[in-house]
């Protein structure tokens, strides 16, 4: 989801279910996304990435799907657990030109109960 | 194998005073970048280096933030007659630079500066 001002939407889920986070991009013509998860005081850390010719990627426990049609990109965590806690953004990678273009979202908080 | 170091940690400065972060990428990586966290707020562009060429400046907020990449590694950040509004998290972060442009970033733990 995205933010609004200084709160960040916040998803809780019991431990042992499975969450999904989900992020609205904004470029059509982005080539390549990354969601990236971010304990509190530290910095952001890889999770799993997905290019645009794919609509969904696996790794251990997470699934990332991309709905191009709809500009939509989710984050599935399997069994969640506490260590899972953190903030989920994502980030939006356009190439071309020079550089091409970078968005990150704002993230979602992620509460898991025991 | 290392990550991206920074320091330091956190920095607590008085309003007007000039601040120095550091950052070291991983060994190899070309590109380098600094981001700005605030409090509840995604990551802020600042600036980004690739190689040799001209550093790209485009998010820096205003001329008191500069940085400099010595010798293709390590960067600094500076921040003079720092303000109130620079209290923020600063992250550093790298890449490898084959891309020719954004690229999946590895990031460091940040410096936490507050400025009284």
């Amino acid at each position: 989801g995205e933010s609004v001002g200084l709160h960040l939407p916040t998803l809780s889920v019991q431990e042992g279910d499975n969450s999904i986070i989900n992020c609205a991009y904004s470029n059509s013509a982005s080539d390549y996304f990354i969601w990236y998860k971010q304990e509190s005081g530290k910095g952001p850390q890889f999770i799993i990435d997905i290019r645009s010719n794919m609509d969904k990627r696996q790794g251990q426990r997470v699934t990332v799907l991309l709905n191009k049609t709809v500009k939509h990109l989710s984050l599935q965590i399997a069994a969640t657990q506490p260590g899972d806690s953190a903030v989920y953004f994502c980030a939006e990678i356009e190439y071309g030109g020079s550089q091409g273009n970078l968005i990150f979202g704002k993230g979602t908080k992620l509460s898991v109960k025991p | 194998g290392a990550g991206v170091s920074q320091s330091p940690s956190n920095k607590v400065t008085e309003k007007g005073k000039d601040v120095e972060l550091r950052c070291d990428p991983i060994s190899g990586h070309t590109a380098l970048y600094w981001y700005r966290q605030s409090l509840g707020q995604g990551l802020e562009f600042l600036i980004y280096f690739q190689g040799n060429s001209a550093p790209d400046k485009s998010g820096l907020p205003s001329d008191r933030f500069s940085a400099e990449r010595t010798g293709g590694s390590v960067s600094t950040l500076t921040i003079q007659r720092t303000q109130q509004e620079d209290s923020a998290v600063y992250l550093c972060a790298s890449s490898l630079g084959l891309a020719g442009g954004w690229e999946t970033q590895y990031f460091g733990p940040g410096t936490r500066l507050l400025v009284l």
